[in-house]
């Protein structure tokens, strides 16, 4: 399994577009990138997932360079109720082909959102 | 289309007491994954079951944890004769029969305190 690395903390402004950055070196073909969401005393919320170039939904966009030893999870206009630690996952999503998120989740990025 | 159930929500026991955590994957999911997290830790995975089977349990402590996924009925992970290192939130996750992405879908966690 992929190894990711992540920011330990970032402190964002409402308002202000938030980006966290995720390295994962050591990526292989058949992984994708996958977001969650963890809001204290809750279960990780699955926000996106991507492949390769550009992902977006009604929640965020994830931006994955060519050579997808990285991607950033951008957060439009955070609120405080974006306030929340957000973990990357490499794997492989696909049962079908053998793969399946076996995944021990890092510590993650905690987003403190200040009014 | 109700999400992951999982109860209790919080369980207090004594060293040495059982503790049983029960998990409802949501309809029409087959695959259930258990996961533990410790305070300011990121989940680690534990164990990954489909129904009547344990698929892979290679994050599991070798003595007194087990669990289940009978074919009625919730998943239940077993922890015998607990210790206070113990105390975590437990989370089952569960995810579609094979044929698709394998995003996971957590439940609210089960918080277990052991005095």
């Amino acid at each position: 399994l992929a190894k990711t690395t992540q920011p330990i903390s970032m402190d964002s402004y409402e308002g202000q577009e938030v980006n966290i950055t995720c390295s994962h070196n050591n990526i292989a073909t058949n992984d994708y990138i996958t977001w969650y969401q963890q809001f204290p005393s809750q279960g990780p919320r699955f926000i996106i997932q991507g492949y390769k170039t550009k992902v977006t939904n009604e929640v965020a966009s994830l931006f994955i360079p060519a050579d997808r030893k990285s991607s950033t999870l951008s957060l439009p206009r955070v609120s405080l109720s974006d306030t929340a630690v957000y973990y990357c996952l490499v794997g492989d999503p696909f049962r079908n082909s053998g793969g399946y998120q076996k995944v021990t989740f890092g510590t993650g990025t905690k987003l403190q959102v200040i009014p | 289309n109700a999400g992951v159930m999982q109860n209790p929500r919080h369980l207090v026991r004594r060293r040495g007491q059982e503790a049983r955590l029960r998990c409802s994957p949501m309809k029409g999911h087959s695959h259930v994954y258990w996961y533990r997290q410790l305070p300011e830790e990121g989940l680690k995975f534990m164990v990954y079951l489909q129904k009547e089977n344990i698929i892979d349990e290679s994050g599991m402590p070798k003595e007194r944890f087990s669990a289940e996924f009978p074919k009625e009925g919730p998943s239940i992970l077993r922890i015998q004769q607990v210790v206070r290192g113990d105390s975590a939130a437990y989370f089952c996750a569960s995810s579609p029969p094979a044929g698709g992405t394998d995003t996971q879908y957590f439940g609210p966690g089960t918080r277990l305190t052991v005095l």
